[in-house]
């Protein structure tokens, strides 16, 4: 069973700035079917990112998925005030698809 | 409008039981693989159950093995989620997902506004 273990588990910027959350699994994953969720306070997750690159429908090119292997990177280039939220890694294409702990992204 | 609506959410006691439902419209729901995730009171995220288009094949999480049972009626364009033997730690809010794809291998592509369990004395 893979286990994902994002960092940090807080990351404090400002509006403007550049964020960069890590998601680490304990195995490789399968053709990287690896996907970033993002959860605003009181709301459903939703989709940002599947095949560690891909951009879901109508997600902003501000946000963008990298890595293979063990190690994936999701990048917000300038944070909008709407980006703060908890992000959720999730590695898919196993029963059950497991989560991260998630990354709270909170304004400095 | 592509949305997903959960409702059979409440408070019942330990050992209890609750049937959840998911209704989806504006997508072709036989076409895709369905998931319940639950996220308890400030805690992340955790894959309850799922279950192929064809209502086939289904996989429980450990933690709800032998309690819970998924289940869909394509002709309804419902998911089903039956909890049974409930316990203070299935208290969570429980989303209804879409699949991307028809088996239970893709990323989760639409969710629900969630419905809120609550297992208390």
């Amino acid at each position: 069973e893979i286990v994902l273990t994002q960092s940090p588990g807080t990351l404090s910027l400002s509006p403007g700035e550049r964020a960069t959350l890590s998601c680490r699994a304990s195995q490789s994953v399968t053709s990287s079917y690896l996907a970033w969720y993002q959860q605003k306070v009181g709301q459903a997750p939703r989709l940002l990112i599947y095949g560690a690159s891909t951009r879901a429908n109508g997600i902003p090119d501000r946000f963008s998925g990298s890595g293979s292997g063990t190690d994936f990177t999701l990048t917000i280039s300038r944070l909008e005030p709407e980006d703060f939220a908890v992000y959720y890694c999730q590695q898919y294409g196993t029963t059950p698809p497991p989560f991260g702990q998630g990354t709270r992204l909170e304004i400095k | 409008e592509v949305q997903l609506v959960e409702s059979g959410g409440g408070l019942v006691q330990p050992g209890e039981s609750l049937r959840l439902s998911c209704s989806a419209s504006g997508f072709s729901f036989s076409g895709n693989a369905m998931h319940w995730v639950r996220q308890a009171p400030g805690k992340g995220l955790e894959n309850v159950a799922g279950i192929r288009s064809n209502g086939v094949t289904t996989y429980l999480a450990d933690s709800v093995k032998g309690r819970f049972t998924i289940s869909r009626d394509n002709s309804k364009n419902t998911v089903y989620l039956q909890m049974n033997s409930l316990k203070t730690e299935d208290t969570a809010v429980y989303y209804c997902v879409k699949d991307l794809k028809w088996d239970t291998d893709g990323p989760f592509v639409l969710w629900g506004q969630g419905t809120r369990v609550t297992v208390s004395s």
